[in-house]
């Protein structure tokens, strides 16, 4: 089946542990993003992949960080998380990000609660 | 930059039609997308318009006037399944992002 894996779903941490949120998607995507959900802000980009070799930041990359090694992967590290990164988070994927191909696939999110 | 303005709330009943306004702002514009999220769900890809027009696929379609900067989406038929956040969405002038609006909730009740 296509689709998009996050791990954890449910995670509850505390101010300054670092923690991963795993990304992993099997369809062969080239570009793959981080979005952090919040009520009345809606969804916000916060990294983005190109491809392997391309990755930048989005609209809120403050406090985080992400690595592309590898095609299907695309790991969201928080080095040290704060109460304002309390949040639910989607990865998602696509082909490309222009034109017909801007079709992205979320996986199903992980909340974070940082205390 | 990019905008996007929509209803924050519709409500309807079952069988019923309802439209999901859009109107955004955009530097350079290369199409309209819709998503639907479930509460607690992940959003899902409806439609995505490219050309002035209306797209339809079975019970929703979405429609796109370039020049009004403006598009909808239909829902017809309305079932208590269709209760859930739509969201439209464009990408930014970079092409690097889909920026959303921030969503209407639909309601629908029986």
């Amino acid at each position: 089946e296509a689709q998009v894996t996050q791990n954890p779903r449910y995670l509850i941490t505390v101010t300054g542990k670092k923690l991963t949120v795993t990304c992993s998607q099997n369809m062969n995507h080239e570009y793959m993003s981080w979005y952090r959900q919040d009520p009345g802000l809606g969804l916000r980009q916060i990294y983005y992949s190109m491809n392997v070799e391309v990755t930048d930041k989005g609209d809120v990359p403050e406090g985080y960080k992400v690595s592309r090694k590898e095609k299907r992967n695309f790991p969201l590290i928080l080095e040290s998380p704060s109460p304002n990164q309390t949040s639910l988070y989607f990865c998602a994927s696509s082909l490309s990000v222009g034109g017909q191909n801007n079709v992205l696939t979320f996986g199903a999110g992980s909340r974070l609660t940082v205390l | 930059g990019q905008s996007l303005e929509q209803p924050s709330e519709v409500t309807a009943v079952e069988g019923a039609i309802v439209q999901i306004n859009c109107t955004y702002q955009t530097s350079g514009f290369y199409g309209l997308s819709w998503y639907q999220q479930h509460d607690g769900g992940a959003p899902t890809f409806l439609s995505y318009n490219a050309l002035d027009g209306l797209e339809e696929t079975g019970r929703f379609s979405s429609f796109l006037s370039r020049s009004d900067s403006y598009g909808y989406l239909l829902l017809q038929e309305l079932q208590m399944k269709d209760s859930a956040s739509y969201f439209c969405a464009v990408l930014n002038q970079a092409g690097t992002a889909l920026i959303f609006g921030k969503g209407t909730t639909l309601s629908v009740s029986s």
